[in-house]
């Protein structure tokens, strides 16, 4: 079973507008971290933003912010004020904790973003 | 600070050869991963490696492909006997802690293309 699903393959913004990336997870885990990545053509990964299960307020970080709703299990990504240079693909990811108490990173299939001049 | 370093960049192997990727995680750093990445899909985990341990390999192919973190020297990811398929982009990340919001830190990655 999926456990990130980025439903949206590609998005499409115009510079200076704010964008969402949709991410919804699936975990039983009361403790669990969310984490979105931006991956530019150059093809590094650069971490964005942190979303803890138990933060009482979403996390922000510059022009990027996380929209939390923890009951539907979902963990959008807002980049406001978009610029040219956010033009990439976005992975969201969760903190897995597997058997034996192994910790890693399960990402979703990513969604590209455009921004358009 | 050096981030995560990756060599090579770039591979090429002809279907048959061996393919030996290298990571040096950030210093101080004891947990390393590698992810693969195949053309337009998400990062797929392989294996969490701490010095001389591999914790969880549940990512790792069953063949050909073995990984290891020394107590000195960088982790070597290590692909047998190539094939077409094993084409993609392998990425090392390495963390302090991942627990809270301990994050992992990736490598460029290594873009391994096979003949």
């Amino acid at each position: 079973a999926q456990k990130i699903t980025q439903t949206q393959p590609g998005m499409f913004v115009q510079e200076k507008e704010a964008v969402t990336l949709d991410c919804t997870y699936d975990t039983s885990d009361p403790s669990y971290g969310l984490f979105w990545y931006k991956q530019p053509s150059s093809g590094e990964m650069i971490f964005l933003i942190y979303q803890g299960s138990y933060d009482q307020q979403n996390a922000t970080e510059g022009r990027y912010s996380l929209n939390f709703q923890k009951a539907r299990k979902s963990a959008n990504l807002v980049i406001s004020a978009s610029q040219l240079g956010d033009s990439a693909m976005y992975f969201c990811a969760m903190r897995e904790v597997a058997q034996g108490g192994s910790e890693k990173l399960v990402f979703g299939k990513g969604t590209k973003l455009t921004v358009n001049p | 600070n050096a981030g995560v370093m990756q060599n090579p960049r770039h591979l090429v192997r002809r279907r048959g050869q061996e393919a030996r990727l290298r990571c040096s995680p950030m210093k101080g750093h004891s947990h390393v991963y590698w992810y693969r990445q195949l053309p337009e899909e998400g990062l797929k985990f392989m294996v969490y490696l701490q010095k001389e341990n591999i914790i969880d390999e549940s990512g790792m192919p069953k063949e050909r492909f073995s990984a290891e973190f020394p107590k000195e020297g960088p982790s070597i990811l290590r692909i047998q006997q190539v094939v077409r398929g094993d084409s993609a982009a392998y990425f090392c990340a390495s963390s302090l802690v991942l627990a809270g919001r301990g994050e992992l830190f990736f490598g460029e990655g290594s873009r391994l293309t096979v003949l």
